[in-house]
């Protein structure tokens, strides 16, 4: 248990809806990043928050969106969701400040979702 | 461009047959070069951390060494239960992390 949690495991939803994906990072860590893997594909990094403000963006599509709570918390909105959405949907917490360290990322279960 | 290339993508053993993976690398300012074990349908489980050129970590059967260039991830006498896809991950200078797209490994009994 690498004490990042998120929820939901699974999510099944129809083209064009919107869907939020939440996620706890482990206690005491400031950053929180998102990930997504699609089958066959290697993880591809969506954006990361540093202590509730956005420090980097992937590949992030415009429908979708994040944020990051005052209690460190995280969300990631997906929205007019089309077939090639469908992928796991990984959050990571890191413990360490953005700044000079190298630091692992501890990663979640992730959200399995399924655009039909 | 930073990036990380993993071989090879697939890797089959016997059960006690000792082999190596490679993650190679290109980055602006390594900051950290890791390894991750993933189960299907799990999310990585992280294994070890690499700063400089010559270190080296050990956890059971695995053992990670790093060069400037690239880092290997070392299995002896691998165990069924090994089975996994292995993933090698560089933090750069930016503080960003590149994924490489993993050695799927295979131990049979």
């Amino acid at each position: 248990d690498s004490g990042v949690t998120q929820t939901p495991k699974h999510l099944i939803t129809a083209t064009g809806q919107r869907v939020t994906l939440r996620c706890s990072p482990r206690s005491g860590d400031l950053s929180v990043y998102w990930y997504q893997q699609s089958l066959d594909q290697g993880l591809q990094f969506l954006i990361q928050y540093y202590n509730g403000e956005e420090r980097a963006k992937g590949n992030i599509l415009e429908r979708f969106s994040a944020q990051q709570f005052p209690d460190l918390h995280s969300e990631l909105n997906l929205s007019s969701l089309e077939l090639g959405d469908s992928a796991l949907y990984f959050c990571a917490s890191s413990p360490r400040p953005l700044a000079g360290w190298g630091g692992e990322l501890f990663f979640g279960e992730g959200s399995r979702l399924t655009v039909l | 461009e930073d990036q990380v290339t993993q071989s090879p993508e697939a890797l089959r053993l016997q059960e006690g047959e000792s082999s190596s993976l490679n993650c190679s690398y290109t980055v602006s300012g390594l900051r950290g070069l890791f390894w991750y074990r993933q189960d299907p349908g799990k999310g990585p489980e992280f294994l070890f951390t690499l700063y400089s050129a010559g270190e080296e970590k050990e956890k059971e059967r695995l053992k990670a060494t790093l060069t400037k260039k690239e880092s290997f991830l070392h299995i002896t006498a691998p165990k069924p239960e090994d089975s996994a896809t292995y993933l090698c991950a560089v933090q750069a200078s930016t503080n960003q992390f590149y994924f490489g797209t993993g050695t799927s490994l295979t131990v049979i009994p």
